[in-house]
């Protein structure tokens, strides 16, 4: 059974800070990953999406990195900035016929002015 | 504007009403799901259904009952609510695909029974 960690749990930094989330998951049978952020009160906006045959993918000051065999990818904000405030949560998508994505519990980041 | 959206955005209902959600998709997706957000900001995933068939139906009660009328619109209709039953519902979508297709999130319908 798929599960997903996210650590830490909550991140407080001051802003201009570089800071890595992480994310790990039990089994690399995996076609995707995504990376999403919530803002209190409000929906899922997604970030990212690094498909299992890719290594990283880049937006803006934003990087997220997957190693499937060793079930880890990491969120790398850098220059982070008070609008960064919100919930992070990582997801995989599972490679079978049910197109779940389970979600890890996320990690809640405060960037202080 | 394309996007999964979703109504109402907030429900206040009392115990043991009937009450529906509903939600459509303009992004041409195959797939749809509804998942429940609960008070310690957990998602999971309650059901799925892909060309308007169900596919998933987590261990959900049979209260919960799932409708999807054609590929852009999945609607959940929940009886006999219970206090348990408050949290943030959210639908998404996506392409059945694989690798390259992540999902999309409706704004979520916060639902409170009192």
């Amino acid at each position: 059974k798929q599960e997903v960690t996210q650590i830490p749990a909550a991140l407080s930094v001051p802003e201009g800070e570089n800071l890595v989330l992480n994310c790990s998951f039990t089994d690399s049978a995996i076609y995707n990953l995504q990376w999403f952020r919530q803002d209190p009160g409000k929906g899922l906006t997604s970030l990212l999406l690094i498909q299992s045959s890719q290594r990283e993918q880049t937006s803006g000051r934003l990087n997220a990195s997957l190693d499937k065999s060793s079930g880890r990818s990491t969120l790398y904000i850098a220059a982070s900035q008070p609008g960064d405030s919100a919930t992070y949560l990582c997801a995989v998508r599972l490679q079978d016929s049910s197109y779940k994505l389970i979600f890890g519990s996320g990690t809640r980041l405060l960037v202080r002015p | 504007d394309t996007a999964v959206s979703q109504t109402p955005k907030y429900l206040v209902t009392q115990m043991g009403n009937d009450k529906s959600i509903k939600c459509e998709q303009n992004l041409g997706h195959d797939t749809m799901y509804w998942y429940k957000q609960d008070s310690k900001k957990f998602l999971k995933i309650m059901f799925s259904y892909n060309n308007k068939e169900l596919i998933i139906n987590e261990t959900v009660p049979n209260r919960f009952s799932p409708k999807s009328p054609d590929k852009a619109h999945l609607n959940l209709h929940i009886n006999s609510l219970e206090l348990g039953d408050s949290a943030v519902y959210f639908c998404a979508s996506s392409h059945s695909g694989g690798i390259s297709y992540g999902y999309t999130f409706g704004s979520g319908t916060r639902l409170t029974v009192v």
